[in-house]
């Protein structure tokens, strides 16, 4: 069935680095992609979101890039910071908005 | 402009008992849709809804759950009967209304049920 997975449930950087998280979707028919950050206790915080008709949009500190041949999404942080601690989940719709969550890596920032 | 809104915040049940779940979504927005996550888990898709409508159920189990969102008031999503496996975070999210198109969808906090 559909599926959309990561690569590696923890990530440990220093402050200061980049840091780059990956996710892979197995529907070749989504055509949107969102990242959302999810702290302790609280609700998933949208963070970018990226269409099928793009390979790679950014925002402050983060890009995200596409790429729909190998069906590879990731998510990429500048510098850094500790209060980028927490768990990202990428996410895929279909059909009419429904979201599939992928299982979320955990973003671990050492000052 | 205040965000999506759910409560309570944390709720505990007896098995047996019903729990009811509550979602303001944000001004302006009339799709919703709820989730549900296990510990150490992405979220799951369960219901999508707009006024009067249940557009998508795909992902909510056959007995014991319904949802719905009236015309005036909160959405509402209903567990009867709840068991141990019940026991998760719910998570509301509402987006814009769109011509077709893709939109955000903006999460509340969550609801904490714990079953016991």
């Amino acid at each position: 069935g559909e599926s959309v997975g990561l690569h590696l449930p923890t990530l440990s950087v220093q402050e200061g680095d980049n840091s780059i998280i990956n996710c892979a979707y197995s529907n070749s028919a989504s055509d949107y992609f969102i990242w959302y950050k999810q702290e302790s206790g609280k609700g998933p915080q949208f963070i970018i979101d990226i269409r099928s008709n793009m390979d790679k949009r950014q925002g402050q500190r983060v890009t995200v890039l596409l790429n729909k041949t190998v069906k590879h999404l990731s998510l990429q942080i500048a510098a850094t910071q500790p209060g980028d601690s927490a768990v990202y989940f990428c996410a895929e719709s279909t059909g009419f908005q429904k979201l599939v969550f992928g299982t979320g890596t955990r973003l671990l920032v050492s000052p | 402009n205040a965000g999506v809104m759910q409560n309570p915040r944390h709720l505990v049940r007896r098995r047996g008992q019903e729990a009811r779940l509550r979602c303001s979504p944000m001004k302006g927005h009339s799709h919703v849709y709820w989730y549900r996550q296990l510990p150490e888990e992405g979220l799951k898709f369960m219901v999508y809804l707009q006024k009067e409508n249940i557009i998508d159920e795909s992902g909510m189990p056959k007995e014991r759950f319904s949802a719905e969102f009236p015309k005036e008031g909160p959405s509402i999503l209903r567990i009867q009967q709840v068991v141990r496996g019940d026991s998760a975070a719910y998570f509301c999210a509402s987006s814009p209304r769109t011509s077709g198109g893709n939109a955000e969808q903006y999460f509340g906090p969550g609801t904490r049920l714990t079953v016991t």
